[in-house]
């Protein structure tokens, strides 16, 4: 069965330090996967999308970028961290290959950030 | 462009009654796919139901909904509320060459009181 690990669970960071958050999916190869930031009790925003390796399409920046460095990693960060940032930061995987509109996303159990 | 429109941010209702969250959606695209996806308290989102198929019901876990694109609607139903459907609503939109984006509703978080 295939499994999402995001990293850390929370993290409290100070505005204009760096951050590095990391999404493994186990189980599943050559997912697409996909970075998510919720506002507290906002809606969701998709940032990024990764269909393969090396390959990463932003969505919305927010002043943050996103790698894929292994077929089963996914990894967001930013050097300075603004008061903004502050949210729920989800990873998503779906199956590649059948088509983007049919693709059900599987959400990882998300990371909490405050930035103080 | 497209978008996802859900008019009610909160719905409060007592248990036992039905329930109806509403989706509305704007594309220039003939065959789009509508999701609604459920996140409960510090819980992360699911799929709850999807559909591609005009004007069929799809159900799962007691909810249903029916894709009628002659009104761009997607429209979550229950016949009746329990308690633990208190959670958090998304409808989102996607379309066969969708770029791997889900463009999402603003979310409806439902209270369901006893």
């Amino acid at each position: 069965a295939q499994t999402i690990h995001q990293w850390p669970v929370a993290e409290i960071k100070a505005v204009g330090s760096p951050l590095s958050l990391g999404c493994t999916i186990k189980g599943k190869s050559s997912p697409n996967l996909y970075w998510y930031w919720q506002a507290t009790g906002g809606t969701l925003q998709q940032l990024f999308y990764s269909i393969t390796v090396g390959q990463v399409e932003s969505v919305v920046q927010l002043n943050l970028s996103a790698s894929r460095p292994k077929d089963d990693q996914f990894i967001l960060s930013t050097e300075k961290l603004l008061l903004s940032h502050s949210g729920f930061y989800l990873c998503a995987w779906s199956l590649r290959g059948q088509g983007a509109g049919q693709d059900t996303q599987y959400f990882g159990p998300g990371t909490r950030l405050l930035v103080l | 462009g497209d978008s996802v429109t859900q008019t009610e941010g909160l719905v409060t209702l007592t248990e036992g009654l039905p329930v109806m969250l509403n989706c509305t959606y704007q594309t220039i695209y003939s065959n789009p796919f509508l999701f609604w996806y459920v996140q409960h308290l510090n819980e992360s989102p699911r799929l709850l139901l999807k559909s591609f198929t005009d004007n069929k019901r799809t159900e799962h876990q007691g909810f249903h909904a029916t894709l009628h694109k002659s009104s761009s609607s997607f429209h979550l139903q229950k016949s009746s509320a329990q308690l633990s459907d208190s959670a958090l609503y998304y409808c989102a939109l996607s379309f066969l060459d969708s770029n791997y984006q889900l463009i999402w509703g603003s979310g409806t978080k439902l209270i369901i009181k006893p």
